[in-house]
């Protein structure tokens, strides 16, 4: 079985700025990792997917991630985030059972 | 690309009476669906997974007489909650798998309130 651990469940961030969310896995068998964004009262909205090839995944809305194999992780980053980037963003992975783990959740909060 | 739309979006219910949601994938077929349970400001929780004419595998927890789960076509699954009780309040989503494409679409969610 797999778990995923999100390690900022609430980050703030100034619109413009950066933002990396953390994302850490525990898996004994090769993966599939996902990041999903939901915005309230809605269901999510994939962002990006790793299942194989490159470790740099480019997604929508400017965000990419990049899986680390060695360090079993999936961060999430944008280089500048917008006030609509507010949201909560979830890291999940898929190990061959064919169904998502979820991590708890990252609260993104943008300000002006 | 993959759509899969979930109806009701909202709906509110009295207690002891029976809900159905559906779930159901517009331009693929699911050959695979699940359903997920939200609380307040926390992570998806895993209900069941269904696959397409077979019973659906319950998560160890869920009360399958409780929340059950037909999926009759490749494009059509259904979750009713009987007997509703206002601890089933939550928001319920569905999500989709097909064949070809490995992706999981999930649906926009209900929000189930039992009064």
């Amino acid at each position: 079985a797999q778990s995923v651990t999100q390690l900022d469940s609430q980050v703030p961030v100034f619109e413009e700025a950066p933002v990396e969310l953390r994302c850490n896995y525990s898996s004994s068998v090769s993966v599939y990792l996902f990041w999903y964004v939901q915005y309230p009262n809605q269901g999510l909205q994939l962002l990006l997917k790793y299942l194989s090839g490159s470790t740099l995944v480019k997604g929508i809305n400017g965000f990419e991630a990049e899986f680390n194999k060695s360090q079993t992780s999936f961060h999430l980053r944008k280089p500048s985030v917008h006030i609509s980037d507010t949201a909560e963003y979830f890291c999940a992975v898929d190990s061959n059972d064919y169904k998502l783990s979820f991590g708890a959740g990252t609260t993104v909060t943008v300000r002006a | 690309g993959a759509v899969v739309s979930q109806h009701p979006s909202r709906v509110i219910c009295k207690s002891g009476t029976s809900v159905k949601i559906e779930c159901r994938s517009l331009d693929f077929q699911a050959t695979t669906m699940f359903w997920y349970r939200q609380f307040p400001k926390k992570s998806l929780m895993l209900m069941a997974t269904s696959n397409e004419g077979s019973k659906a595998t319950y998560e160890q927890g869920v009360e399958k007489d409780k929340f059950l789960i037909n999926h009759a076509s490749l494009t059509l699954s259904t979750l009713t909650v009987t007997s509703a009780h206002p601890e089933d309040s939550s928001f319920y989503i569905c999500s989709a798998r097909g064949a070809t494409d490995y992706g999981y679409t999930f649906g926009s969610g209900t929000r189930l309130t039992v009064v």
